[in-house]
């Protein structure tokens, strides 16, 4: 199993501002991803974090809206840019390790004002 | 388009009596199902998985059944309490990735 420390666990952000998340792993993992939950749906994977090279982006999500980084193999960021309140979610930082269950952090809930 | 789909968004059973949550999907290349339960202002939690090569597999009071012809597939809860009260959501991958794709999310409440 992995522990996922997220952090921030909630904020209330002003448009137009950014917000940087951050996601810490008890243990070295390969597949890290960032997920979103916008209030009443599904989880929608915004990208992978990718060790050494630039995030894979899903369809929707681009990298100059949420960038990425991925300096080790503990360790990733999702940076929410240039905010409007269609960005108030929670988000949510997962670790695979395989072809298993994926492990989640305890999200953050972004409200943008 | 949704690929993985819980057309129930929400359920409601007594204590004691069994919990079916019902799971459809379109991607003929998903081979690996889970269950996750989430509380509110926490990530999900994995609950049980399924291999497609397998029909069925059990964890305690979790079941799940997996239907690859009808790409259907169910968790049953027996017996259901009150802690089981959560949003329950249906996750799938395919053959060589490991992204996954949710569906909905059902909300089961557990009746005293």
């Amino acid at each position: 199993s992995a522990v996922i420390s997220q952090k921030p666990s909630r904020d209330i952000c002003q448009r137009g501002t950014s917000l940087t998340i951050q996601c810490q792993v008890d243990s070295q993992v390969t597949m890290m991803f960032w997920y979103r939950q916008q209030p009443g749906q599904s989880l929608t994977l915004i990208a992978t974090a990718n060790q050494g090279s630039e995030a894979t982006y899903e369809s929707g999500f681009v990298i100059d809206k949420f960038p990425i980084s991925r300096p080790n193999l503990t360790f990733s960021t999702l940076t929410v840019s240039n905010m409007s309140p269609e960005d108030s979610s929670i988000y949510l930082c997962s670790v695979r390790q395989g072809r298993t269950e994926a492990f989640f952090g305890q999200g953050t809930r972004l409200t943008v004002v | 388009d949704q690929q993985v789909k819980q057309n129930s968004p929400s359920l409601s059973v007594q204590e004691g009596r069994i919990s079916i949550l019902n799971c459809d999907y379109t991607n003929s290349m998903f081979d690996y199902f889970l269950w996750y339960k989430k509380y509110p202002a926490e990530g999900p939690t994995f609950l049980i998985s399924i291999s497609s090569i397998k029909d069925k597999n059990e964890d305690g009071r979790f079941t799940v059944f997996l239907n690859k012809s009808a790409k259907h597939l169910s968790l049953h809860i027996v017996p259901s309490q009150p802690g089981d009260s959560a949003v329950y959501f249906c996750a799938a991958s395919e053959t060589n990735d490991y992204k996954l794709s949710f569906g909905a999310g059902t909300t089961v409440t557990v009746r005293a």
